[in-house]
């Protein structure tokens, strides 16, 4: 197993034009969540999933965000009309959700760091 | 609103030295926290966690300190090598909710040879 993957791991675009990241999470994990760094600030919670639904979307996803996980392995972050302050390193985790029993392996991937310009 | 406080930016430490990096949270819901080191361009990496069930949890030269009516932890660092120089995020969740990781901003430790 290599870990959670993320591609590409830089992306540099114009104001106004749509990206798209990906994110391949470990393979036996269930959950997969993304977040958002920009400098100076820790990783801010965007979405996450369990399996293929898409369980909870941070108001920092705005309507331009929209990610899927359409079965249940790996993931797309797409942004829409990207602007300046979209410029941050995008990151993916993944985890084994067992309910009551805990929640392990919470992994990140490298990121992909969007320079929009 | 900063659930997970971290109020020192950096820190520099003289290599076999301890280091102690603090870190406070408001959420009472909290109830599981981990600490992850993170390097330039690369991913945070997972490094120590405690269960509040817990006060105290240690892992080679990593231990981490819960004070839970406080709302404080702290990571201590002991011997400090020059290899531990990144930055260092502390984390905390709630794993009767959706368990998404909340982070603080993080401190620099930038251990001296």
């Amino acid at each position: 197993d290599t870990g959670v993957s993320q591609n590409p791991r830089h992306k540099i675009t114009k104001r106004g034009q749509n990206v798209t990241f990906r994110c391949d999470p470990i393979s036996e994990h269930n959950r997969l969540y993304w977040y958002r760094q920009t400098l100076g600030q820790g990783p801010e919670f965007l979405t996450y999933f369990q399996n293929e639904a898409q369980l909870e979307k941070s108001r920092l996803l705005s309507d331009r965000f929209s990610a899927e996980r359409p079965k249940g392995s790996f993931s797309t972050l797409e942004i829409q009309r990207t602007e300046q302050g979209d410029s941050a390193m995008y990151l993916c985790a993944s985890s084994l959700f067992l309910g009551s029993t805990g929640n392990y392996g919470y992994t990140f991937g490298s990121g992909t760091r969007l320079t929009v310009v | 609103d900063q659930q997970v406080k971290q109020n020192s930016p950096s820190l520099s430490v003289q290599e076999g030295r301890i280091s102690i990096l603090n870190c406070d949270y408001t959420n009472s819901m909290f109830d599981y926290f981990l600490w992850y080191k993170k390097y330039p361009a690369e991913g945070p990496t997972f490094l120590i966690s405690i269960s509040s069930i817990k006060d105290k949890n240690e892992d080679g030269r990593f231990t981490v300190f819960l004070n839970k009516s406080a709302k404080h932890l702290s990571l201590h660092i002991v011997p400090s090598q020059p290899g531990d120089s990144a930055v260092y995020f502390c984390a905390a969740l709630d794993s009767g909710g959706y368990q998404k990781v909340t982070f603080g901003i993080g401190t620099k430790l930038q251990v001296i040879p």
